[in-house]
């Protein structure tokens, strides 16, 4: 079935660590979104991407980093410059969309970061 | 300013009876396209209904409408005949011209379904 694969789902990480939280997507969806999500809130953009090999920053960049190597996947790193991860990963996908076309976000599952 | 507004952070209902949850937004952008999403405890976001700007009929999906008023730029999701599986986060979100590169939140509403 075709979907969007997060990994690990759960993750804990102690201060000073850098993580890489893995996306993998077999829709063949050109775009591809990282947002955080903190309790009790909306989502936030972290980087999206709309072609292989480049990227573009979100609302909330600072302290991760992105690839994009593959049209199918977009691998995140919170590195240790990120002051507060513990949050909710969720990464997305998309096709272009158009007056006729939706172009909805396709989610993964999510992976929770626990800083400990 | 906010582009997505949800002023009900949490919504009680009665199994089988109907529910709206409210969502306005902010665009100067003629072309945009509107989105509802259910968020059960497990954490995947699940895409309900889709509203386009140059849509002339309001959008319907099962037991999901969305009235969609455009002079007020609001965008509510009616709920019909509630389930306890309803029971979720909900969040509105829109995409500023239908290519755009950014999709823009609100910050959820709580929805409680009470046998």
């Amino acid at each position: 079935d075709g979907g969007i694969t997060q990994s690990p789902k759960y993750l804990f990480r102690k201060e000073g660590q850098n993580v890489t939280l893995s996306c993998e997507q077999n829709l063949n969806h050109d775009a591809m979104y990282w947002y955080r999500q903190d309790p009790g809130q909306g989502l936030r953009l972290i980087y999206y991407s709309q072609i292989v090999n480049d990227f573009q920053k979100g609302d909330i960049a600072e302290g991760y980093s992105v690839s994009r190597e593959k049209k199918e996947s977009f691998p995140l790193t919170v590195t240790s410059a990120q002051k507060n991860p513990t949050a909710f990963y969720l990464c997305a996908s998309s096709i272009f969309g158009d007056r006729g076309r939706r172009g909805e976000l396709f989610f993964g599952e999510g992976s929770r970061l626990t800083v400990l | 300013a906010q582009k997505i507004t949800q002023t009900q952070p949490g919504m009680f209902v009665q199994e089988k009876e109907a529910v709206t949850l409210d969502c306005t937004y902010d665009t100067s952008d003629p072309s945009y396209g509107l989105f509802w999403y259910k968020q059960p405890s497990s954490g995947e976001m699940i895409f309900l209904i889709y509203q386009g700007s140059y849509d002339q009929q309001n959008a319907t999906e099962g037991r999901y409408s969305l009235n969609f008023q455009k002079a007020r730029k609001s965008a509510n999701l009616v709920i019909s005949a509630s389930q306890l599986g309803d029971s979720a986060m909900y969040f509105c979100a829109m995409r500023e011209g239908f290519a755009g590169n950014q999709f823009y939140f609100g910050t959820g509403t709580s929805l409680t379904v009470i046998p």
